[in-house]
């Protein structure tokens, strides 16, 4: 199995401000997806995190407002940028190898 | 109509009783049916998987797959208090780009009272 830490684990946010999401593998892993869970919804994605090149976004989520990184195999980056109340809500990470793994998540409240 | 449909509850049962826990779908392409469970503040962890039709058992759970009525169900037998948590059906179409990209149900809050 695959082993995905997430920093921070909450965080509390002014509007307008941007927070970047760490996550981390324990070992490679073929794709990574980052994934918004708002309460009492089902799992949205975002994207898929792309190593070393641009991200691959889902409908109604674009690159200034989320942009991701992933450097390496292990290791991917999640920014909301410019944030507002209705960005508050837990973001996932995830990683595909025999199955998929999910992160912990990160709790973020904007105020 | 979303894709996936699950009640969300919360299912609130007694230590002991048979759990049944369901989602519907509405695309037939889908084949590949997923269980995950969630514990409050926790990431969602796999918990069944099956492929097309049938059933599979795994000690205290059982994964039900009817295709024909697109309706996937998880048994959960002499519940236990820790299996209070949220479950999460997912499914995915092999044939959608290659990729591995489930899709979720909203999942459904599950709480086992001793």
């Amino acid at each position: 199995s695959a082993v995905i830490s997430q920093k921070p684990s909450r965080d509390i946010c002014q509007r307008g401000t941007s927070l970047t999401i760490q996550c981390q593998v324990d070992s490679q892993v073929t794709m990574m997806f980052w994934y918004r869970q708002q309460p009492g919804q089902s799992l949205t994605l975002i994207a898929t995190a792309n190593q070393g090149s641009e991200a691959t976004y889902e409908s109604g989520f674009v690159i200034d407002k989320f942009p991701i990184s992933r450097p390496n195999l292990t290791f991917s980056t999640l920014t909301v940028s410019n944030m507002s109340p209705e960005d508050s809500s837990i973001y996932l990470c995830s990683g595909t190898r025999d199955t998929q793994y999910f992160g912990p998540g990160t709790r973020l409240t904007v105020l | 109509q979303k894709e996936v449909e699950q009640d969300p509850g919360p299912l609130s049962v007694p230590e002991g009783a048979i759990v049944s826990l369901n989602c519907t779908y509405s695309n037939s392409a889908f084949q590949y049916f997923m269980w995950y469970r969630q514990y409050s503040r926790k990431g969602p962890e796999l918990l069944m998987y099956t492929y097309s039709s049938g059933n599979k058992e795994d000690g205290r759970f059982t994964a039900q797959v009817d295709k024909s009525s697109k309706y996937i169900s998880l048994f959960i037998r002499d519940s236990q208090p820790s299996d209070s948590a949220t479950y999460l059906c997912a499914m995915t179409d092999p044939q959608s780009g290659g990729s591995y990209i489930p899709t979720f149900g909203r999942g459904t809050s599950l709480i086992v009272h001793p």
